[in-house]
């Protein structure tokens, strides 16, 4: 929905190496949001945009940074893996605020 | 904080048939959107129906449809003439209507799992 692609769909990565991922989205929405799923949690806030170079904590932040460098890429950066971020990640876009959100088709990220 | 509660980890229902997936939530807040999603086994998160918390109607989307009781914190999804595509893991979502820093956030239950049989 709403153009949203996702890089890499799949990445197995070792403990204490830089992983970033990346959203691309087509609409021009101005929020995009990062989650994580995670068996018998549903899916948790990492951060969000609210905007170019505006981005905002969600509740489970540590461990992870984002960049938004132009309206339709949003980056997730794992500094250093660790396995409890063994998991499926989620981009979603808004148009507003308020606006519902739209999911991307996820990456799922291996750390050993 | 918010909190969506979801209390069936796993539903099955015969094609054809209607089949009710409950959904119960906290909050303190009086505006507020809630939403079903889907998602199927390719993982994508689908859309399925959004309500709007002040708004008393049920919302509707085809075969979707809705039973919110705002003052008992009731968002029910009912199904009706269940499909095979519609086999899932359907989650629950609140988002506040606030206007808040952080309130843009969804705040999910941990889904319950729809099987289809034929």
């Amino acid at each position: 929905d709403a153009g949203i692609t996702q890089s890499p769909r799949h990445k197995v990565t070792e403990t204490g190496t830089p992983v970033t991922l990346r959203c691309h989205q087509t609409e021009n929405h101005r929020y995009m949001y990062w989650y994580r799923q995670d068996p018998g949690h549903g899916l948790r806030l990492i951060h969000y945009s609210y905007g170019v170079k505006d981005t905002d904590k969600g509740e489970v932040s540590d461990g992870y940074s984002v960049s938004r460098s132009k309206t339709e890429d949003f980056l997730l950066t794992l500094e250093s893996a660790t396995s409890s971020q063994t998991s499926v990640y989620f981009c979603a876009t808004g148009a507003g605020r308020q606006e519902t959100q739209y999911f991307g088709p996820g990456t799922r990220l291996l750390v050993l | 904080a918010q909190t969506v509660t979801q209390s069936q980890p796993e539903m099955s229902v015969q094609e054809a048939e209607t089949v009710t997936l409950s959904c119960t939530y906290d909050t303190s807040e009086s505006d507020y959107y809630l939403f079903w999603y889907k998602q199927p086994p390719s993982r994508q998160m689908i859309l399925v129906i959004r309500q709007e918390a002040y708004k008393q109607q049920n919302a509707t989307e085809n075969r979707f449809s809705v039973n919110f009781q705002k003052a008992a914190k009731s968002f029910s999804l009912k199904i009706s003439d269940s499909q095979l595509g519609d086999a899932a893991m359907y989650f629950c979502a609140y988002r506040s209507a606030m206007g808040q820093g952080g309130s843009e956030k969804l705040v999910f239950g941990k889904g319950t799992k729809l099987t289809v049989n034929p």
